[in-house]
């Protein structure tokens, strides 16, 4: 297994401009979920899918993130506009029946 | 807010110590897991005690819990230079793993 792929690795963007992570979890991990990495604030729990279905959302900063999971397969997590402050590292996990995560390697976001 | 903290926030240890962290939460769970994460990596699963445990073995790891104190250590015997990386707790209560803030080891050869 590859486990979980995330795509971009690093990403630099200018402050307005959308951005979109990319997540695939491992096969047959009915769980997802997108933290943030901060040296401030650490680890924060974004959002959580649970056989696709958004579970909990009150870790989205605000409006400009949304995040989607179309199919078992995919996820994405969007930001716009972005701003300086979304600069960070962007992990997906996934695990199943909630049960030591798999992480993805990252995608570095750093907004100019 | 972050349910788990680490302690030491950062530990420097020569090759062949043992390395102890320790971590404090704060409401009741259902399991506690520890997460090694190496710089500009992601993290992984180094291994997970239950409520109902109180010491748990993988490899060169030692885990205890105590839910009465709400604390927990991880113990890694006779360290060795690759064991250099943060070392995370993490609890399950009812919503997603909440993290610790972490202690950054460095195992010095």
């Amino acid at each position: 297994d590859a486990g979980v792929i995330q795509s971009p690795r690093h990403e630099v963007t200018e402050m307005g401009q959308e951005v979109t992570l990319r997540c695939k979890p491992i096969s047959g991990h009915n769980s997802l979920f997108w933290y943030r990495q901060t040296m401030m604030r650490g680890l924060e729990l974004l959002i959580y899918f649970n056989n696709n279905v958004p579970i909990d959302d009150s870790g989205m900063p605000e409006d400009r993130f949304s995040a989607k999971m179309p199919n078992a397969s995919f996820s994405t997590l969007k930001i716009q506009p972005s701003e300086p402050r979304d600069s960070a590292v962007y992990f997906c996990a996934s695990s199943s029946m909630g049960v030591g995560y798999t992480f993805g390697s990252g995608t570095r976001l750093t907004v100019v | 807010s972050q349910q788990g903290e680490e302690d030491p926030q950062a530990l420097s240890i020569q090759e062949g110590e043992n390395a102890t962290m320790n971590c404090s939460y704060k409401t009741s769970i259902n399991n506690l897991q520890w997460y090694r994460q190496n710089s500009g990596r992601g993290l992984v699963h180094l291994i997970l005690i239950r409520s109902n445990e109180r010491e748990k073995h993988s490899g060169r790891l030692r885990v205890t819990l105590d839910t009465s104190k709400k604390s927990s250590s991880l113990l890694i015997t006779a360290s060795r230079a690759a064991d250099t990386a943060s070392y995370f707790c993490a609890t399950d209560s009812r919503r997603a793993l909440t993290f610790g803030s972490g202690t950054r080891l460095q195992v010095q050869p």
